[in-house]
């Protein structure tokens, strides 16, 4: 139980274009997703909270005009990087919450913008 | 708002010993402390778990220790193994502000030895 899938796993795209990255929960109902980026060798940096049917809560920093998210369903977020640039380019991973606290995170997609 | 510390950045063991990760956090309202490991390009991977009700938790060779008074919690692996070695990450929360927000450590690079 509690898997999450992510789509897709890596993608490459031109500077300027965007990119749609869905995150589903396969086996749960997910109140509530976690966006998250990740630099090599670092931690877990979180982007924003997305809960169904309600705007995204942004952390402080993070352009929520540049970074789209839709949680259009209980199972079902997805975050657009809108007019990428190369400094966009990183390894993106959700997570869908069970309970409270309880998180599961998807397999990730590594955006490369050339 | 919440703000973890964990030590050591990297740890090497030799295969059979025992490896510990400590964590410290800074919100007293934290309540849930979950510890995830990630292989190279791979998703975190929740691991174990412990609630503030609980001091100690085991699961086969991982255990967690809390110390709500220190606000600290550790996470214990014994007679380690090469598939050990991995990032390992612990977390807090949580957040009380909105919908079960983690703060994430910086995470600790296990190489185990043969």
């Amino acid at each position: 139980g509690a898997v999450v899938s992510q789509h897709p796993s890596r993608v490459i795209c031109k500077s300027g274009t965007s990119v749609k990255i869905e995150c589903r929960s396969l086996d749960f109902q997910a109140t509530t997703m976690f966006w998250y980026r990740q630099f090599p060798k670092q931690s877990l940096m979180l982007m924003a909270t997305s809960n169904e049917g309600s705007k995204a809560t942004y952390e402080q920093g993070v352009e929520k005009d540049k970074f789209l998210i839709n949680h259009a369903s209980l199972t079902l977020s997805t975050l657009t990087v809108t007019s990428a640039h190369p400094e966009d380019s990183s390894f993106y991973i959700c997570s869908a919450s069970i309970s409270v606290g309880e998180q599961y995170f998807g397999p990730g997609t590594r955006l490369t913008v050339t | 708002g919440e703000n973890v510390e964990q030590h050591p950045s990297t740890l090497s063991v030799q295969e059979g010993d025992s490896a510990v990760i400590k964590c410290t956090y800074s919100d007293s309202a934290s309540n849930y402390f979950p510890w995830y490991k990630q292989e190279l390009g791979k998703r975190p991977q929740l691991i174990i778990d412990i609630r503030s009700n609980v001091g100690e938790k085991k699961d086969q060779r991982i255990a967690v220790t809390l110390n709500k008074t220190a606000k600290h919690f550790s996470l214990h692996i014994t007679e380690t193994q090469p598939e050990d070695s991995a990032v390992y990450f612990c977390a807090a929360g949580p957040s009380t502000d909105s919908w079960g927000k983690l703060q994430f450590g910086a995470g600790t690079q296990v190489v185990v030895t043969p």
